[in-house]
């Protein structure tokens, strides 16, 4: 069973529009951290938010904002007024105390594509 | 300016032939970890290292190998005995492995088999 499940496989929208990327976790620690990820087409992955399991404070920065809810073990991402930079396939994270260390586990992204 | 780097950032070999992916640091990070990236598949460990000389096998660790000598270097080398080694592989690092740290990518290695 997956540990991180990101249903949405490809979102397509148009400018301006707002999207929401899903993320649904699964763990049974008590510690755990989140994160999310942009990969854009150069292939990088690039660092967008973390969190962790004490902290269900949601979070907003510019366009960008995080929902965590623990009561539905999910880790929602949204992006207000999209624009075509946003064009990525964005991957959700888990690090737990698994293996005797934390190694992150990742989902199998969903890929954003903004039309102008 | 501090990042990871990956090369070559595409590679092809022969099917038989075994094959090494570099990557080097200069973060100064403990934690060092390959990834391999399939269409559709997401992200899946291979192989992540805590520390010099230590290592440990990931999720897909059959079929490859790595060494850790250095804390700044920590290459991959996919074998012959990996069935399916034609992916995009990614290497990252983080200053621990404490959980709490998010991981450093480099612009991966698009290695075609054939």
């Amino acid at each position: 069973a997956q540990k991180v499940t990101q249903a949405q496989t490809e979102i397509s929208v148009v400018e301006k529009e707002d999207v929401t990327l899903d993320c649904v976790y699964e763990t049974r620690d008590t510690t755990y951290y989140l994160f999310w990820y942009k990969q854009p087409p150069s292939g990088e992955l690039v660092f967008l938010i973390r969190r962790n399991s004490f902290d269900e404070q949601n979070e907003i920065s510019g366009r960008y904002s995080w929902n965590f809810q623990k009561s539905t073990s999910s880790f929602n991402f949204t992006i207000t007024a999209s624009q075509v930079v946003d064009s990525a396939v964005y991957f959700c994270a888990l690090s737990e105390a698994s293996r005797g260390s934390y190694i992150p586990t990742f989902g199998r992204g969903t890929s954003l594509i903004v039309h102008p | 300016d501090g990042g990871i780097t990956q090369s070559p950032k595409y590679l092809f070999r022969k099917e038989g032939q075994n094959v090494t992916l570099s990557c080097e640091q200069n973060l100064n990070h403990d934690a060092m970890y390959w990834y391999r990236q399939d269409p559709g598949q997401g992200l899946r460990l291979i192989y992540y290292s805590q520390i010099v000389n230590d290592f440990q096998k990931g999720d897909i660790a059959e079929g490859y190998s790595v060494s850790r000598e250095k804390k700044e270097s920590f290459p991959l080398t996919v074998t012959s005995a990996q069935k399916n080694p034609t992916a995009f592989y990614l290497c990252a690092s983080s200053p621990r492995q404490d959980g709490n740290s998010p991981l450093h990518f480099g612009n991966g290695t698009r290695l075609t088999v054939t």
